[in-house]
C-alpha cells in the first residue's frame, strides 16, 4: 500500500521563477493538504483540497495557489518566488470520513531552494 | 498569544530517563489534539491522539485539560530510538464551520543519550 508520494525531492530555483509541486495521496484517501516548513519551525498550514476545491486557506499570499486532480492528485504552484519561500513542502492526505478524517498522513515533502 | 507554543527545548535525556513535553493553545474551542513525531529531515508522523480523558500507548501519555488550554506529553524509560522532534498539534474552529487545517507548535527536539 502505497503512502503520501511527492515530487521532486529536491528543487532548486531563482527569485521570480514559478515552480510547481506533485502529490499522490495515500491509497482511499481524497483529501489533500499543503504545508509549509520553514528550518526550525512546525508546518504551516496552506490549502487543503477536497473533491477538486480550494476547500480551507490558510495565511499565505495569491502566488500560492493549487489544484486538485479527479484521481485526488494534487499541484501547488508558486509564482514569482522570494527567498523566503524555501522550506520543506509537506503534503498530507486524509479520508473524509470517521476515524480517517481526523489523521493526516504526510508524504517526504519537497525541499525548495530560492537563490 | 501564539495559536500553538511548547517548550523550546532541546531536551538532552539519558536513556531510562523520563521526559515531559507540554504545550498551550491559544483557541479555547480548539476540538481535536494530537502529538506528531519529526525525524531529522523525515516527514511528521501521527505518534498518538489526545483525548479529554488522557490516553496512554505503551511507554507514552498524554493528557489534555481544556480549561487551561493545556497539553503534554510523557514518555517513561525513553530509548534511544525516541531522539526526534514533537510537534503539538491542534484543530480548531474557526468563523465559517469546520476547521480542517492542522496548527503545529514548532516542535521540542529531545535526544536522548546512552
Amino acid at each position: 500500500d502505497a503512502g503520501v508520494t511527492q515530487s521532486p525531492t529536491h528543487l532548486i530555483k531563482t527569485r521570480g521563477q514559478q515552480v510547481t509541486l506533485r502529490c499522490s495521496p495515500k491509497s482511499g484517501h481524497d483529501t489533500v493538504s499543503w504545508y509549509q516548513q520553514a528550518l526550525g519551525q512546525g508546518p504551516q498550514f496552506i490549502f487543503q483540497y477536497y473533491e477538486e476545491e480550494e476547500r480551507q486557506r490558510g495565511n499565505f499570499p495569491d502566488r500560492f495557489s493549487g489544484h486538485q486532480f479527479p484521481n485526488y492528485s494534487s499541484e501547488l504552484n508558486v509564482n514569482a518566488l522570494l527567498l523566503g519561500d524555501s522550506a520543506l513542502y509537506l503534503c498530507a492526505s486524509s479520508g473524509d470520513r470517521g476515524v480517517a478524517y481526523n489523521e493526516q498522513f504526510f508524504g517526504p515533502g519537497t525541499r525548495l531552494t530560492v537563490l | 498569544r501564539k495559536e500553538v507554543e511548547q517548550d523550546p527545548g532541546p531536551f538532552n535525556v539519558p536513556e531510562g530517563a523520563t521526559v515531559a513535553f507540554n504545550c498551550t493553545y491559544s483557541n479555547s474551542a480548539s476540538q481535536s489534539f494530537f502529538w506528531y513525531r519529526q525525524d531529522c529531515r523525515k516527514e511528521p508522523k501521527l505518534l498518538m491522539s489526545v483525548y479529554s480523558s488522557g490516553n496512554e500507548d505503551g511507554r507514552f501519555t498524554a493528557q489534555l485539560n481544556r480549561a487551561s488550554q493545556y497539553i503534554s506529553l510523557l514518555i517513561r524509560d525513553s530509548k534511544l530510538s525516541d531522539s526526534a522532534t514533537y510537534l503539538c498539534v491542534v484543530r480548531g474552529l474557526y468563523s465559517g464551520g469546520s476547521n480542517y487545517k492542522l496548527t503545529f507548535g514548532k516542535g521540542t527536539l529531545l535526544t536522548v543519550n546512552p
